[in-house]
């Protein structure tokens, strides 16, 4: 089955980038969702298809996909982006999450 | 605007079973594949399973596969989901999610309802 890997954690300060990875065999091949998930709340989609946003998602969040890698990019990073984030692609008839990357902002 | 709530959640024993359901509003049921998701205290996302528009086409994690049965009433806007042969395992907040177009399931969710909470435990 297929796997996607994530870090358990990602630490930014204030203002400055955050960029949270998601490993996959291939994955550049495939449309790569992420969603985003604050404590006690349902995950929100802030990118779809590796790179568009929602609308009401601010600009600073970005997300690319190549290779064995995707990527989500948060630019000047705020307290409020602290959550944790997920990574999502569908393969062989299932839908494949990653295990999560909790994003701390200092 | 899309609305999705869940329901029928609750304490149940080991090898039990209980159907879950979400109702939707805010947009044509019938036109879009829906989805249920689950996250274990303290886990992360694990996908449970989806169904098309139709009804027509279903498809399952191997973790639920030959015990949860996805299903939907287009006349009532329901989406539901039958666990059976329920185990410790299966414990977690259960989220209903809409596609986000169509019947396409590379396509992504959006939005999801707030979840309801399963505890399998004796």
């Amino acid at each position: 089955s297929y796997e996607l890997t994530q870090p358990l954690s990602v630490s930014v300060a204030l203002g400055q980038t955050a960029r949270i990875t998601c490993g996959g065999n291939n994955i550049g091949s495939k449309n790569v969702h992420w969603y985003q998930q604050k404590p006690g709340q349902a995950p929100v989609l802030v990118i779809y298809r590796d790179s568009n946003r929602p609308s009401g998602i601010p600009e600073r969040f970005s997300g690319s996909n190549s290779g064995n890698t995707a990527t989500l990019t948060i630019s000047r990073a705020q307290a409020g982006d602290e959550a944790d984030y997920y990574c999502q692609v569908w393969d062989s008839s299932t839908a494949v999450f990653g295990g999560g990357t909790k994003l701390t902002v200092l | 605007e899309v609305q999705l709530v869940e329901s029928g959640g609750g304490l149940v024993q080991p090898g039990g079973s209980l159907r879950l359901s979400c109702a939707a509003s805010g947009f044509t049921f019938s036109s879009y594949a829906m989805s249920w998701v689950r996250q274990a205290p303290g886990k992360g996302l694990e996908w449970v399973s989806a169904i098309s528009g139709s009804g027509g086409s279903t498809y399952y994690a191997d973790s639920v596969k030959g015990r949860f049965t996805i299903s939907r009433d287009n006349s009532k806007n329901t989406l539901y989901l039958q666990m059976n042969s329920l185990r410790a395992e299966d414990t977690a907040v259960y989220y209903c999610a809409k596609y986000s177009s169509g019947d396409y399931f590379e396509d992504w969710f959006d939005p999801w309802g707030q979840g309801t909470l399963v505890t399998v435990s004796s």
